[in-house]
């Protein structure tokens, strides 16, 4: 079993969608959370940190569920530059390295 | 804040030629530093872990006379691909960390070996 594995895309949505990205992980041990964001060719940027209680920033919200040890992203009324590859990514590891997802492709279209 | 560069962007070099990436922080000095690889279509691998003054700790199945790695400070740290095939060819990524589980990433390299 992968360590993270995402939904396999790509996510093809129109202007204004909800789109919902979902993640699971395999080491119960886990201590911490992310959804990054790469756009093509670029390296990969926090979009933000995933908590227990769940957490919202503006039109994104994130909930970790660890004894499902699932993770998901919602995006809601989706914009054009929402388009990119959101990455999945689990944390605690020995020497605080993290653990990337394959990503999930979003295409918003107009 | 948090600014990580990377040199060069990207380098094209001949089959059996080193390539050096350097890989720095130039706002905030960083205990440990990662160097990722990420090939088409694929999640970023780790490659390695580096602390300043000390050896590098490689993932399994990462050759560590292929890719030295040199962390000489708490800002700067290199990655040296040494006899390069095309195989080696992808996008290289190093990221910065001050603070366990936070890691601030440079723009990364795009190597073409011909």
């Amino acid at each position: 079993r992968k360590e993270v594995e995402q939904d396999p895309g790509p996510f093809n949505v129109p202007e204004g969608a909800t789109v919902a990205f979902n993640c699971t992980y395999s080491n119960s041990a886990s201590q911490s959370f992310f959804w990054y964001r790469q756009d093509c060719r670029k390296e990969p940027k926090l979009l933000m940190s995933v908590y227990s209680s769940g957490n919202e920033d503006g039109r994104f919200t994130a909930q970790l569920n660890r004894a499902s040890q699932y993770i998901s992203l919602l995006i809601r009324d989706s914009k054009l530059s929402d388009s990119a590859t959101y990455l999945c990514v689990v944390g605690g590891g020995s020497q605080g390295n993290l653990i990337f997802g394959k990503g999930t492709k979003l295409s918003v279209k107009p | 804040g948090a600014v990580v560069s990377q040199h060069p962007s990207w380098v094209i070099c001949k089959s059996g030629t080193s390539v050096k990436i350097e890989c720095r922080s130039l706002d905030f000095q960083a205990t440990t530093m990662f160097w990722y690889r990420q090939f088409p279509k694929q999640s970023l691998m780790l490659m390695a872990t580096s602390n300043e003054g000390s050896k590098a700790t490689y993932e399994q199945g990462v050759e560590k006379d292929k890719f030295l790695i040199n962390h000489a400070s708490l800002t700067l740290s290199t990655l040296t691909v040494t006899s390069a095939h095309p195989e080696d060819s992808s996008f290289y990524i190093c990221s910065a960390s001050l603070i366990r589980d936070t890691q601030y990433f440079g723009p990364g390299t795009r190597l073409t070996v011909l």
